[in-house]
């Protein structure tokens, strides 16, 4: 299995306070990714790495915000949190761009937002 | 607008009969394709998957069909084990360059049944 961890694996918060979730790698792999999974929705794209302090917005980044300041660390801030974000949120690592190569996932962390 | 449809949420096979599991696309720029499966708790896990220039690939008890022209996919599962009772997830990239991720399909449940 691909060397990837993420923490916390669950946690309750309150409305409107931060949360920051880690998503940590020991493959060395250039591209990183945060999704969420809500029942109905499948894996939906929140932000995404291509390199150290390079990143971008998926489909569903409103209300989030990441940073990848080493390689093998991957953050995940929600701002203010909401009860919307509740979810089950994976990390996901690849050492290929889209198309070339498969992505492995962590354990994901499950978010409930009271 | 769902650009990677599974349109059977649920699926119930016999044990060591064949699962076939149907995923359609919308985006004529896709031209990678995987499937994921998933057990509870757990992050998804890469299965198999198919490049553009194929319309098969076989690993083991499993194979993914791709018919370019209906935007359609398939993986056949034979035989049907019990293991293989999980979520099973489609996905789809572009391979023109960038690294922003899959796009998910909302899953379909397999249930082998004994």
């Amino acid at each position: 299995d691909a060397g990837i961890t993420q923490s916390p694996r669950h946690k309750v918060t309150e409305t409107g306070t931060p949360v920051t979730l880690r998503c940590h790698q020991t493959e060395n792999h250039r591209y990183m990714y945060w999704y969420r999974q809500d029942p109905g929705h499948g894996l939906r794209l929140i932000h995404y790495s291509y390199g150290v302090k390079d990143t971008d917005k998926g489909e569903v980044s409103d209300g989030y915000s990441v940073s990848r300041s080493k390689t093998e660390d991957f953050l995940l801030t929600l701002e203010s949190a909401t009860s919307s974000q509740t979810s089950v949120y994976f990390c996901a690592i690849s050492d290929l761009p889209r198309g070339s190569a498969e992505a492995f996932f962590g354990q994901g962390t499950r978010l409930t937002v009271v | 607008d769902q650009q990677v449809k599974q349109n059977s949420p649920s699926l119930s096979v016999q044990e060591g009969r064949i699962s076939i599991l149907n995923c359609d696309y919308t985006n004529s720029m896709f031209d990678y394709f995987l499937w994921y499966k998933k057990y509870p708790a757990e992050g998804p896990t890469f299965l198999i998957s198919i490049s553009s220039i194929k319309d098969k690939n076989e690993d083991g008890r499993f194979t993914v069909f791709l018919n370019k022209s209906a935007k359609h996919l398939s993986l056949h599962i034979v035989p049907s084990q019990p293991g293989d009772s999980a979520v099973y997830f489609c996905a789809a990239s572009d391979s023109g360059g960038g690294a922003d991720g899959l796009t998910f399909g909302k899953g379909t449940h397999l249930i082998i049944q004994p």
